[in-house]
């Protein structure tokens, strides 16, 4: 059964910091991974994708990586805002079916 | 292009009521996900839908909770008799049919609150 962790579950770091989230997932059989962003009653936005063949995925100042047989993914945030505030999910999609199974999520909170 | 339609964005039901939750895909999408994030949880798959078929229910509550993907219309997700513990979001997603499994569209949710 595929379990997905994220790592920290909270994160609060200074305006202008790179950071790194982490996200692991027990069963490497993974279709895809992505990740979300959440902000607070809000819905879903999608940031990165990354197919599993892939190692990893930019966009603007958002970097994710993959390294599927280890079962890790990480999202590079470059020079933070306050407004990246949000909550981060990871996802993965298995190879044998078609849904998204969930990491709890870090909540990044980026102080002026 | 519109995105991924959730209604109602918030909804109010009384214990054992009905709770009735849309979702229109994004045009020429024919394949449909409903996940539930329970308070301070993370998101856990409930049911994927084709239209007119339910692909994998294995996430839905045995009793209560029933879903359905017309020919014509939205989603439906149809929480009888609710009780508190039904509180909160469901989001819904979508994809095309000839890349299901390669990404997801999030709607913004509805949130269900059971008083």
């Amino acid at each position: 059964k595929q379990e997905v962790t994220q790592i920290p579950a909270a994160l609060s770091v200074p305006e202008g910091e790179n950071l790194v989230l982490n996200c692991s997932f027990t069963d490497s059989a993974i279709y895809n991974l992505q990740w979300f962003r959440q902000d607070p009653g809000k819905g879903l936005t999608s940031l990165l994708l990354i197919q599993s063949s892939q190692r990893e995925q930019t966009s603007g100042r958002l970097n994710a990586s993959l390294d599927k047989s280890s079962g890790r993914s990480t999202l590079y945030i470059a020079a933070s805002q306050p407004g990246d505030s949000a909550t981060y999910l990871c996802a993965v999609r298995g190879d044998s079916n078609y849904q998204l199974i969930w990491g709890a999520g870090t909540k990044l909170i980026i102080k002026p | 292009n519109a995105g991924v339609m959730q209604n109602p964005r918030h909804l109010v039901r009384r214990r054992g009521q009905e709770a009735r939750l849309r979702c229109s895909p994004m045009k020429g999408h024919s394949h449909v996900y409903w996940y539930r994030q329970l308070p301070e949880e993370g998101l856990k798959f409930m049911v994927y839908l084709q239209k007119e078929n339910i692909i994998d229910e294995s996430g839905m509550p045995k009793e209560r909770f029933s879903a359905e993907f017309p020919k014509e219309g939205p989603s439906i997700l149809r929480i009888q008799q609710v009780v508190r513990g039904d509180s909160a979001a469901y989001f819904c997603a979508s994809s095309p049919p000839a890349v299901p499994r390669d990404s997801a569209f999030f709607g913004q949710g509805t949130r269900l609150t059971v008083v």
